[in-house]
């Protein structure tokens, strides 16, 4: 059984620019949960998806946005990058209510 | 708005003692599910221990224990015989149970980093 996988595993990205992380998720889940994770502090929930539709949203602006393709897994994507989005970004994957399993991440710097 | 707090943001055990990690979430809601995540610099989130609001049980894997004490909104974890292998940043988090348009989505503290002395 494979695990969540994310890519890439870190990118560093100017102020302005635009983002696409993707994530893989476990086999035989169908909900993708995004988080945010600045430096020392706990996950922030970014979005969640769920049979390809956007299933709840944190208090995150629209230029944070995301995707989920028929296989279950996911893209977040960030326009207008901004310094304060330079954070770890988390997948987890899960069945419907289910237990959620993370993946290692995607660190992003914005300069 | 549930919250969860996590008032101890350092924490240091000698190897093979026992340490208390504490948490206190804020909830008006009476099913829910509550656990504790593990985060070494790997950055890996690991589900360490889980809790069901309903189960009166404190729930244990091994040397992990919780204890859950729903009228006063405490979550504590404590790890028994502490091993190099457990330091790492520990998250207690929440998650509603039901709802119309419950996403599931879980809600952590801020952590408390664990150092364990050789």
């Amino acid at each position: 059984e494979t695990g969540v996988t994310q890519s890439p595993t870190h990118l560093i990205k100017t102020r302005g620019q635009q983002v696409t992380l993707r994530c893989s998720s476990q086999s035989g889940h169908n909900t993708v949960s995004w988080y945010q994770q600045a430096l020392g502090q706990g996950p922030q929930f970014i979005f969640q998806y769920y049979r390809e539709e956007e299933n709840g949203r944190g208090n995150f602006p629209p230029r944070f946005s995301g995707l989920q393709f028929p296989n279950y897994s996911s893209e977040l994507n960030v326009n207008a990058l901004e310094l304060d989005d330079s954070a770890l970004y988390l997948c987890a994957s899960s069945s419907r209510q289910g237990e959620q399993f993370f993946g290692p991440g995607t660190r992003l710097t914005v300069l | 708005a549930q919250t969860v707090t996590q008032s101890q943001p350092e924490m240091s055990v000698q190897e093979a003692e026992t340490v208390t990690l504490s948490c206190t979430y804020d909830t008006s809601e009476s099913d829910y599910y509550l656990f504790w995540y593990k985060q070494p610099p790997s950055r890996q989130m690991i589900l360490v221990i889980r809790q069901e609001a309903y189960k009166q049980q404190n729930a244990t894997e091994n040397r992990f224990s919780v204890n859950f004490q729903k009228a006063a909104k405490s979550f504590s974890l404590k790890i028994s015989d502490s091993q190099l292998g457990d330091a790492a940043m520990y998250f207690c988090a929440y998650r509603s149970a039901h709802g119309s348009g419950n996403t599931g989505k879980l809600i952590f503290g801020q952590g408390t980093t664990l150092q364990v002395k050789p």
